[in-house]
């Protein structure tokens, strides 16, 4: 079966932690995505990625990493710079570019940092 | 950069009626409004898309409606199921960005069926 895998589903962290949450997929799509999901605001794009090895900055960018080894993981780095990372982060992917193709997402990952 | 306003954020409607669900977008010049249903726990799924050449697309009790002159467009569940409860997303893309496209997502209308 075919999809998006997030892992872990649920994250703890201590102020001041860097963590990573993993996103694969094995759609053998070329575009990928991070979105952080906050209650009454919608998606907002973190980064994203057309091909392996590049990737850009999306609309809410400060404080988080990316990186694009692989086609198939796509891995997302929330660093103590970011302020409020509290959240719940969504990965995806698309055949095309993501604005004129469908997104398949993964389930997420709810990220607490107290 | 593109605005989706999305309306209305809730919406209750007794099984076997019609829900709509309202979007306007700013940027003239875009081109692809997908909608996505995102059910408790999980990631959005797309569940219809329409291209700015098409007015209207129904799949099945789902249907979706657009306004180019007005800059909106409109998702419309017919005979609503307890199923259909979840959040539901509009997006907009301009293709003034070639090669870059990112969609904008509305701020999502969350459905309840009452049985």
């Amino acid at each position: 079966d075919g999809g998006i895998t997030q892992s872990p589903k649920y994250l703890f962290r201590k102020e001041g932690q860097n963590v990573t949450l993993s996103c694969e997929q094995n759609l053998n799509h070329d575009a990928m995505y991070w979105y952080r999901q906050d209650p009454g605001q919608g998606l907002r794009l973190i980064y994203y990625s057309q091909i392996v090895n590049d990737f850009q900055k999306g609309d809410i960018a400060e404080g988080y990493s990316v990186s694009r080894e692989k086609k198939e993981s796509f891995p997302l780095t929330v660093t103590s710079a970011q302020k409020n990372p509290t959240a719940f982060y969504l990965c995806a992917s698309s055949r095309d570019r993501g604005g004129i193709s469908p997104l398949h997402f993964g389930n997420g990952t709810r990220l607490t940092v107290t | 950069g593109e605005n989706v306003e999305q309306h209305p954020s809730t919406l209750s409607v007794q099984e076997g009626d019609s829900a709509v669900i309202k979007c306007t977008y700013s940027d003239s010049a875009s081109n692809y409004f997908p909608w996505y249903k995102q059910e408790l726990g999980k990631g959005p799924q797309l569940i219809i898309d329409i291209r700015s050449n098409v007015g209207e697309k129904k799949d099945q009790r789902i249907a979706v409606t657009l306004n180019k002159t007005a800059k909106h467009f409109s998702l419309h569940i017919t005979e609503t199921q307890p199923e259909d409860s979840a959040v539901y997303f509009c997006a907009a893309t301009p293709s003034s960005n070639f090669g870059n496209e990112k969609l904008t997502f509305g701020t999502g209308t969350r459905l309840t069926i009452i049985p």
